[in-house]
């Protein structure tokens, strides 16, 4: 089963920050949050994953909260090109990797 | 960055053949793979783990007589779906995890589109 709750959709101004938040309460220490995301009919794309810092790359931002219990994306700047569904998925990467998707959220970026 | 290769993009067959999709990593060592498939407006639903020189795990309620995967090296993982039947019609993706490290992301294929008439 998906370790992460998402909402189902968002809608974004264009040039506007998106935020999108994940639930992962159950999170164990070893533990990696990750972000992808899917264009219609093409494969993930990674955007950014982190264990508890935030951390900034040229695409997002990831905020984790201090008890790891939920994160949130930050897409800066969005852009039309930014619509697509989001995945927050969480993975240990200790033992076997197992990548479990849940529902995403579907992020429309309104002109 | 790391690239992921899957072929072919799109396949349509007919009910009863086989269909072999490949996925290769192009600029690393991928010591395990995963595949997954997608229905429309659905989330990717994971299959199987595939790990090189040995067999695959699969998901729960996933046939592995039907769904065969075969990671023979380290940069080659295949799926073949055998006897195909309408009710597999669906988006395969396959992606892998570059070998070593503690935080490796996975990278994706860009998917099959397999349509059985």
């Amino acid at each position: 089963d998906a370790k992460t709750t998402q909402p189902p959709s968002m809608d974004c101004a264009e040039g506007r920050a998106a935020n999108l938040p994940c639930n992962h309460s159950t999170i164990s220490g070893n533990e990696y949050v990750y972000w992808y995301r899917q264009i219609h009919s093409q494969g993930p794309q990674y955007i950014i994953h982190g264990l508890k810092n935030n951390e900034t790359n040229e695409m997002a931002s990831l905020i984790i909260t201090e008890d790891r219990k939920s994160s949130t994306l930050i897409l800066p700047h969005a852009t039309l090109r930014d619509t697509a569904v989001y995945y927050c998925i969480v993975s240990s990467t200790s033992g076997t990797y197992k990548y479990i998707f849940g529902t995403g959220t579907r992020l429309k970026v309104l002109a | 960055g790391a690239v992921v290769s899957q072929h072919p993009s799109r396949v349509i067959c007919k009910s009863g053949t086989s269909v072999k999709i490949e996925c290769r990593s192009l600029d690393f060592q991928a010591t395990t793979m995963f595949w997954y498939r997608q229905f429309p407006k659905q989330s990717l639903m994971l299959m199987a783990t595939s790990n090189e020189g040995s067999k695959a795990t699969y998901e729960q309620g996933v046939e592995k007589d039907k769904f065969l995967i075969n990671h023979a090296s380290l940069t080659l993982s295949t799926l073949t779906v055998t006897s195909a039947h309408p009710e597999d019609s669906s988006f395969y993706i396959c992606s892998a995890i570059p070998r070593g490290g503690w935080d490796e992301k996975l990278f994706f294929g860009s998917g099959t589109q397999l349509s059985v008439l």
